[in-house]
């Protein structure tokens, strides 16, 4: 799997976009963008995911780079509950595939 | 998203016992489910990944006969910690993937197990 880059921690505003990166240079073509967040002692919860064209569900927006080496993930209205570190993962999409976690970006979201 | 429950959700044990933690996929069937370990401040490691109806698959560094996974059904896999010792305390998170909606991995809450 392809190795990602994130930065280690992060600040935004209540109420404000919150915009996390993520470089992944060398991700293959079948590979997917996965982010993933864990809360404080809990299991890491699914986000979205993409592979080459930007999504959006109901919890965040995604945006992938033409070149697919990086990608944005955008909380558009960030609250105290979306404090956490988030991960950002490049994996194939198949039934056996793995999740490698990285360090992540550690979210916090301040009133 | 799909339901993972992972049992117990807090386990403190004595050293030499061992510890059964259980993952459920409630509302999907998974034929493939993973065990990951997290110590305090660090990232999720996958120890093993396990197939319904065969044997798991161990991770480099992971003792296979101290950490017995069983997946005898497509919806629950188990992890028994065997003669469990203070260094085996960490937060042990199971997930299961689901084949319908795009091959995602959901995740349990997660075991924090503390051997004394």
């Amino acid at each position: 799997d392809a190795k990602t880059t994130q930065p280690p921690s992060m600040d935004c505003a209540e109420g404000r976009a919150a915009n996390l990166p993520c470089n992944h240079s060398t991700i293959s073509g079948n590979e997917y963008v996965y982010w993933y967040r864990q809360i404080h002692s809990q299991g890491p919860q699914y986000i979205i995911h993409g592979l080459k064209n930007n999504e959006t569900n109901e919890m965040a927006s995604l945006i992938i780079t033409e070149d697919r080496k990086s990608s944005t993930l955008i909380l558009p209205h960030a609250t105290l509950r979306d404090t956490a570190v988030y991960y950002c993962i490049v994996s194939v999409n198949n039934a056996g595939n793995m999740l490698t976690f990285g360090g992540g970006t550690r979210l916090m979201v301040k009133p | 998203g799909a339901v993972v429950s992972q049992h117990p959700s807090w386990v403190i044990c004595k050293s030499g016992t061992s510890v059964k933690i259980e993952c459920r996929s409630l509302d999907f069937q998974a034929t493939t489910m993973f065990w990951y370990r997290q110590f305090p401040k660090q990232s999720l490691m996958l120890m093993a990944t396990s197939n319904e109806g065969s044997k798991a698959t161990y991770e480099q560094g992971v003792e296979k006969d101290k950490f017995l996974i069983n997946h005898a059904s497509l919806t629950l896999s188990t992890l028994t910690v065997t003669s469990a010792h203070p260094e085996d305390s960490s937060f042990y998170i199971c997930s299961a993937r689901t084949v319908a909606g795009g091959n995602i991995q959901y995740f349990g809450a997660g075991t924090r197990l503390s051997v004394l």
